[in-house]
């Protein structure tokens, strides 16, 4: 089956300080992969996405590039801000899940906190 | 704007109580998701629904249960046979290709 396995938290770490939160993945067929962040109390918001090898997703100075021959798609920041302190989940949605539908595997998530 | 609605933010269950949890979007979407969330273990399936009136149990459905009798419809029971129901439940839709979920803000359940 397919599975998501990110790095553990909670990481600590100062401001402007450089980002690397690791994600590896095992899927049947060929996956979509997503960052998700989670802001305390509330609910998961997509960060970014890839939908084929070697595609490069990025948004507010965050980027993960999928690459297929190792599996990865690690998440990645140059220089986090206190406002960047959340959870990041790693997940693939692979259209051989069964049934023909396009679940979301998750990896257990990694806390951030970034301190001034 | 578009999105997703639960509701209550916060719920409380008496023992031997079936609570029931609301989700609704207005995004026009064909698939609708729940999620069991717990510290540590990220998120777990509990059931899903491609369409009206069908849904499918996911990895942890025993002592839930569901309905899609609307599109912009699913929402969730906690019956009194889930005998650990304190979680972070989430919700969330998806159009019918492979595109990313979107989630709702997601409904705390305790124990009384």
């Amino acid at each position: 089956g397919n599975s998501v396995t990110q790095m553990e938290g909670p990481v600590t770490l100062s401001e402007e300080a450089f980002l690397t939160i690791n994600c590896t993945y095992t899927a049947t067929g060929y996956p979509s992969l997503f960052w998700y962040v989670q802001y305390p109390g509330e609910g998961l918001q997509l960060l970014l996405k890839a939908t084929k090898a070697d595609d490069k997703g990025s948004n507010k100075g965050f980027e993960a590039t999928y690459r297929k021959e190792t599996t990865s798609f690690h998440l990645e920041k140059g220089s986090v801000q206190v406002s960047d302190s959340a959870v990041y989940f790693c997940a693939l949605s692979d259209s051989w899940s069964g049934a023909g539908s396009y679940q979301l595997t998750f990896g257990k998530g990694t806390k951030l906190s970034v301190i001034p | 704007d578009g999105g997703i609605t639960q509701s209550p933010k916060y719920l409380f269950r008496k023992e031997g109580q079936n609570v029931t949890l609301s989700c609704e979007q207005n995004l026009n979407h064909d698939a609708m998701y729940w999620y069991r969330q717990d510290p540590g273990q990220g998120l777990r399936l509990i059931y899903y629904s491609q369409i009206v009136n069908d849904f499918q149990k996911g990895d942890i459905a025993e002592g839930y249960s569901v309905s899609r009798e609307k599109k912009e419809s699913f929402p969730l029971t906690v019956t009194s046979a889930q005998k650990n129901p304190t979680a972070f439940y989430l919700c969330a839709s998806q159009p019918r290709d492979n595109q990313p979920q979107h989630f709702g803000d997601g409904t705390r359940l305790s124990i009384l």
